[in-house]
């Protein structure tokens, strides 16, 4: 079975400056990773998907991932951060073949300070 | 395209009685996933269906969870007697693909 650890569970930044939130997953066979935003009372929306091609994933509000095999990581970033910016954020990983189903990590709480 | 619904939003109940819970997915997906979220964790698979077939239910949290999709558009979930750890976030998703899956706005159980 996947894992998925998310290893910041909070990450302050203040407004314009740079963010990455980071994620590694283990698993032993082909994956996809995702990355969600969940704003309060709400449901998860996608930032970002990496199915297969290029490494470098680009989504959307400006945020960007990088796949990177070897290290089992799939960290997201932003290069400027905005106030609307903060929400929790989740990383998850599922199999390439079978029933799909999500392991998600713990998340990460952003926090955009003015 | 309407997105994924469920319903209630919120639903407040006393410890041992029967909740049901409703999702209807974006009309064309055939998948239909059920996760749990409790506070400050991300969401734990409970079951899924392809179409009406319910594939994967070894991951319902016990005996009193359960699930059912009738004829392969809406599903309702269903926790008898519940109990006070029963209180979460229950979300729907669905796919068509099975690589990405869209996530309905949940309901927040709480159990008194």
């Amino acid at each position: 079975a996947q894992s998925v650890t998310q290893l910041d569970s909070q990450v302050p930044v203040f407004e314009e400056a740079p963010v990455e939130l980071r994620c590694n997953y283990s698993s032993s066979v082909s994956v996809y990773l995702f990355w969600y935003v969940q704003y309060p009372n709400q449901g998860l929306q996608l930032l970002l998907k990496y199915l297969s091609g290029s490494t470098l994933v680009k989504g959307i509000n400006g945020f960007e991932a990088e796949f990177n095999k070897s290290q089992t990581s799939f960290h997201l970033r932003k290069p400027s951060v905005h106030i609307s910016d903060t929400a929790e954020y989740f990383c998850a990983v599922s199999d390439e073949w079978g029933d799909n189903q999500f392991y998600f990590g713990t998340g990460t709480s952003l926090t955009v300070i003015p | 395209d309407t997105g994924v619904s469920q319903d209630p939003r919120h639903k407040i109940t006393k410890r041992g009685q029967n909740v049901t819970f409703r999702c209807d997915p974006i009309s064309e997906h055939n998948r239909l996933y059920w996760y749990r979220q409790t506070l400050g964790q991300g969401p734990e698979f409970l079951t899924y269906f392809q179409n009406e077939a319910q594939l994967e239910k070894s991951r319902l949290l016990s005996d009193r969870f359960s699930a059912e999709r009738p004829k392969g558009s809406f599903s309702t979930l269903e926790i008898q007697r519940t109990e006070q750890g029963d209180s979460a976030m229950y979300l729907c998703a669905s796919s068509s693909s099975g690589a990405e899956q869209f996530f309905g706005p949940g309901t927040r159980l709480t159990v008194l």
